[in-house]
C-alpha cells in the first residue's frame, strides 16, 4: 500500500533558523507532490506542487522544496523562519488516480 | 481564486439523527471533490471521491448508507451523516480540483459534534 511519512512530528525552532521538513512516500510510479499548510484555525493552504520538470520547487512565503526520485522524497526547506511560520504542515502525494495520500503532518512551533 | 467554502462550521446534533454539510466551490467549476475526515493530531483520512453527476467513491472501510454524498452540480457537494452517534464526531473536510490532475483546495471544514 502506498504511504508518505513524516519523520518530524514536532519541530520547534527560533526565528531566522533554518527549516528543513521531511518527506518520503512508497510509490514506485509517476507522482505528484504537494505541501500543504494549516494555520491556527485556518483551512489547508498550498504551499508548492511538483508535477514535472525541475525538481527544486518554489512556493509561497518563501518555502522550497527538492524532489529527490531515488530518495522518494520531496522535503520542504525555508532558509529563515519567521514567528508567522507556526502551523501544521502536510505533505500529499498523489499517483496514477491523482487521490492524495497524506502524511500524519509536522507541528512546527516558531519562538519569537 | 480557488475558494471552496463548507458550511456549516460548527454543528451539534443529537445522536440519532441526520446532518448535512454543505461544500462550494466558489470561483472554479470541480469536476471532483473529495470528503475527508480528520482526527485531532492526526492526518487526513479520505472517505470518498464525488464526481459530479455520478455516484461517488468510496474508500475502504467508510460506510456509504452512512455517509451520503451527493454531487448536484460542478460547483456543490453535499455529505449526510445519517443516523448519527457520538463517535462520527469529528472534523469533516471537502477539498475541490478543476481536473483530474490538478491541485486540491481544501474547504475549512466543519466540526460535527454528536451528543
Amino acid at each position: 500500500a502506498q504511504s508518505v511519512s513524516q519523520h518530524n512530528h514536532h519541530v520547534i525552532l527560533s526565528e531566522a533558523a533554518s527549516l528543513e521538513l521531511g518527506c518520503n512516500y512508497s510509490y514506485g510510479g509517476t507522482v505528484n507532490l504537494f505541501w500543504y499548510v494549516q494555520y491556527p484555525g485556518q483551512h489547508l493552504q498550498l504551499l508548492l506542487k511538483y508535477f514535472s520538470g525541475d525538481p527544486l520547487v518554489k512556493g509561497i512565503k518563501g518555502f522550497e522544496a527538492e524532489f529527490i526520485k531515488s530518495k522518494f522524497s520531496f522535503n520542504l526547506r525555508k532558509p529563515s523562519v519567521q514567528w508567522s511560520d507556526t502551523a501544521e504542515y502536510f505533505c500529499a502525494v498523489a499517483s496514477g488516480t491523482y487521490k492524495y495520500i497524506f502524511g500524519t503532518g509536522t507541528r512546527l512551533k516558531v519562538l519569537a | 481564486g480557488a475558494v471552496v467554502s463548507q458550511h456549516p462550521s460548527r454543528v451539534i446534533c443529537k445522536s440519532g439523527t441526520s446532518v448535512k454539510i454543505e461544500c462550494r466551490s466558489l470561483d472554479f467549476q470541480a469536476t471532483t471533490m473529495f470528503w475527508y475526515r480528520q482526527f485531532p493530531k492526526k492526518s487526513l483520512m479520505l472517505m470518498a471521491t464525488s464526481n459530479e453527476g455520478s455516484k461517488a467513491t468510496y474508500e475502504q472501510g467508510v460506510e456509504k448508507d452512512k455517509f451520503l454524498i451527493n454531487h448536484a452540480s460542478l460547483t456543490l457537494s453535499t455529505l449526510t451523516v445519517t443516523s448519527a452517534h457520538p463517535e462520527d464526531s469529528s472534523f469533516y473536510i471537502c477539498s475541490a480540483r478543476r481536473t483530474p490532475a490538478a491541485e486540491q483546495y481544501f474547504g475549512p471544514g466543519t466540526r460535527l459534534t454528536v451528543t
